[in-house]
């Protein structure tokens, strides 16, 4: 069964830096991977979707890389704001589950002023 | 832009009382999916279906059942809710195929069993 990792589980860090958030997952064969976010008792936004033959999708401050080989995707947000304080959920789409996704737990991102 | 609502933001309910949680898209999609979302446990999936009346269990589908008797609308179903059905319960939606398409999420409802 597909085990998705996030890490770190929590990241704090003042506004205006640049970070990366990491995922890993143990079956590298999938169609694609998705970043969402989350907001506090919100539903799931739909930032990024990177296809399995794909390696980066771009979207304003938002980078996201894919190395299915190495099972490893990263999402970059650069000149981080406030606003960006959320959790953002990797999730995997893999050739033998069907349509479902495998999340991962998250990383809860605090962004200070 | 894809709209995903879903019938409550909240609901409190007794344990036993038959629970219907209902999910409505706007985007003519094929696939509609119930998630759960759990601290520590993360989202995992209950019931999907990919098509009127057609239905496929997820990872933990025992005390739900679904049912899609129109294309736009999927309902979960709690028979008998229990305490440790509390949780946030996430529909979502997508268009048909499995190999390139998003996931679209509504808002949650936040299920309290007491």
């Amino acid at each position: 069964k597909q085990e998705v990792t996030q890490i770190p589980a929590a990241l704090s860090v003042p506004e205006g830096e640049n970070l990366v958030l990491n995922c890993s997952f143990t079956d590298s064969a999938i169609y694609n991977l998705q970043w969402f976010r989350q907001d506090p008792g919100k539903g799931l936004t739909s930032l990024l979707l990177i296809q399995s033959s794909q390696r980066e999708q771009t979207s304003g401050r938002l980078n996201a890389s894919l190395d299915k080989s190495s099972g490893r995707s990263t999402l970059y947000i650069a000149a981080s704001q406030p606003g960006d304080s959320a959790t953002y959920l990797c999730a995997v789409r893999n050739w033998n589950s069907g349509y479902a996704l495998n999340f991962g737990k998250g990383t809860s991102l605090l962004v200070t002023p | 832009d894809v709209k995903v609502t879903q019938s409550s933001r909240y609901l409190v309910k007794r344990t036993g009382e038959k629970v219907f949680l209902e999910c409505v898209q706007d985007m003519d999609h094929e696939n509609m999916f119930w998630y759960r979302q759990d601290p520590g446990l993360g989202l995992r999936l209950i019931y999907f279906s990919y098509d009127v009346k057609m239905k496929e269990k997820g990872d933990i589908p025992e005390g739900y059942s679904v049912s899609r008797e129109k294309k736009e609308r999927f309902s979960l179903i709690l028979e008998s809710a229990s305490t440790n059905q509390t949780s946030m319960y996430l529909c979502a939606s997508g268009p048909a195929g499995k190999v390139y398409n998003e996931q679209f999420f509504g808002p949650g409802t936040r299920l309290t069993v007491l």
